[in-house]
Order: C-alpha cells, then structure tokens, then sequence
C-alpha cells in the first residue's frame, strides 16, 4: 500500500494564477481532509471529506476549492492564488468509524506563492 | 472555539527523558493524540490515549492524562537523537464536531549528543 500520496511536491506559482492539488489514498477510508501548516501555528483544516461526492468547509477554508468525485481521491483548488496561501498543504484519510480518528498524512505539498 | 496549545521548543541531552505537555479546552474530547512530524515529512501517529484513562505506557513512550486540569503529556525515555521532530498534540470530542480533529502548534524536540 502506498498509504497518502499527494502531488506535486513542491510548486511556485504567481498571483492570481490557479492550480489543483491532489490527493490521492488506497487504504478505502471514507474520510479525507487538506490542512495547511504555517510555522508556529499547527496545522489548520482547510476543508474535508466524509465520503465520495461530499465536502465540508473547515477552519480556513476562503480562497480554496474542493472536490471528492472518487472516494480515493480528495483535489484542493487555488482559483486565483495569492501569497498569504504560501504553505506547505498536507492531504490526510482516517476510516471515520467512530472509534480513534487515526489520521494517516500524505508527505505534503511546498507551495510558493510570488 | 476548542483549542490545544504546547510550548513550541524543547530541548534535552541523548540520554535524558524529554517531557513534552499539552492543554486542551474541550471538556467533551475523546480521544488525544500525539503525533510525530519528521523533517519534510507528514505527520505520523505516535501514540493515543482515550479520555477515560489517566495513562499508557508503550516502550520508551509514557502518555499522561489529568482529565480535571485537560493536561496531557508526552513522556520519552532515553531520548536519541533521532527522536528530534516536531510533536504535535490532537484532540477528538464532539465539540469538535465529532470528527475533526483539532491540532496543537506542535512543538519542537531538539535533542544534543
């Protein structure tokens, strides 16, 4: 199992230009979520998943898109980026069974934002 | 709303145990965890606790929790130098909706050979 994969790695972008990131898990979970981390700061829910077709705003989610068209998949969309989403974005799944919500993290997105 | 904070550095010698704590303030959390983010890396879970305990040991790891005061703690024996990684702190409970998870600053091991 390759657990969370995200693509691409790393990226710069200048403003106002848009890019899709993607996430992708093959352990079957239902939920999904995307965080971004910032330094001192943690990680902040940008939106999230509970299962295929449905998504949900999280903590910061202004200025981001997203979209669960197969369970296995979870895109994060920048329309019009801007530098305050300069960030390293981590994907994440867990099973959403109701005991421990063990999330498993994909190895994060470097995104730059000029 | 709910809320977790940890200080955001320590530092020990190798050999030493490293004592990394956390607040919370949902009074309604179920479970708490303690995740490890190595450099350029995602998070990877280290270690979890349900609220109904007071602790769990699980080899050089020995988490702490005082439900009254909402302090957890993260205890590593004989800490290596391949123990230096960011510990990030997370809480579960229906204040958090149920099934968002709500994430500390992490804070940061150094750890000196």
């Amino acid at each position: 199992n390759a657990g969370v994969t995200q693509t691409p790695k790393f990226r710069v972008l200048k403003t106002g230009q848009s890019m899709t990131l993607l996430c992708a898990q093959d352990m079957n979970h239902e939920y999904m979520y995307w965080y971004r981390q910032d330094p001192g700061m943690g990680l902040r829910l940008i939106h999230y998943s509970v299962g295929e077709g449905t998504t949900a705003k999280g903590e910061v989610p202004d200025g981001y898109n997203v979209s669960r068209l197969k369970k296995q998949n979870f895109l994060l969309g920048l329309e019009s980026a801007a530098p305050s989403q300069t960030s390293v974005y981590f994907c994440a799944s867990s099973t959403g069974q109701g005991t421990t919500d063990t999330q498993y993290f994909g190895p994060g997105t470097r995104l730059t934002v000029l | 709303g709910e809320d977790v904070e940890q200080s955001l550095f320590l530092s020990v010698r190798e050999g030493d145990s490293s004592v990394i704590n956390c607040t919370y303030t949902d009074s309604s959390s179920t479970y708490l965890y303690w995740y490890k983010q190595e450099p350029g890396a995602g998070l990877q879970l280290l270690t979890y606790i349900f609220s109904n305990m007071d602790m769990k040991q699980d080899q050089r790891l020995t988490v702490l929790l005082n439900k009254k005061d909402k302090h957890l703690s993260l205890r590593i024996a004989d800490t290596q130098t391949g123990d230096s990684a960011i510990y990030f702190c997370a809480e579960t409970g229906s204040g958090t909706g149920g099934f968002k998870t709500i994430f500390g600053a992490g804070t940061r091991l150094f750890v000196k050979a």
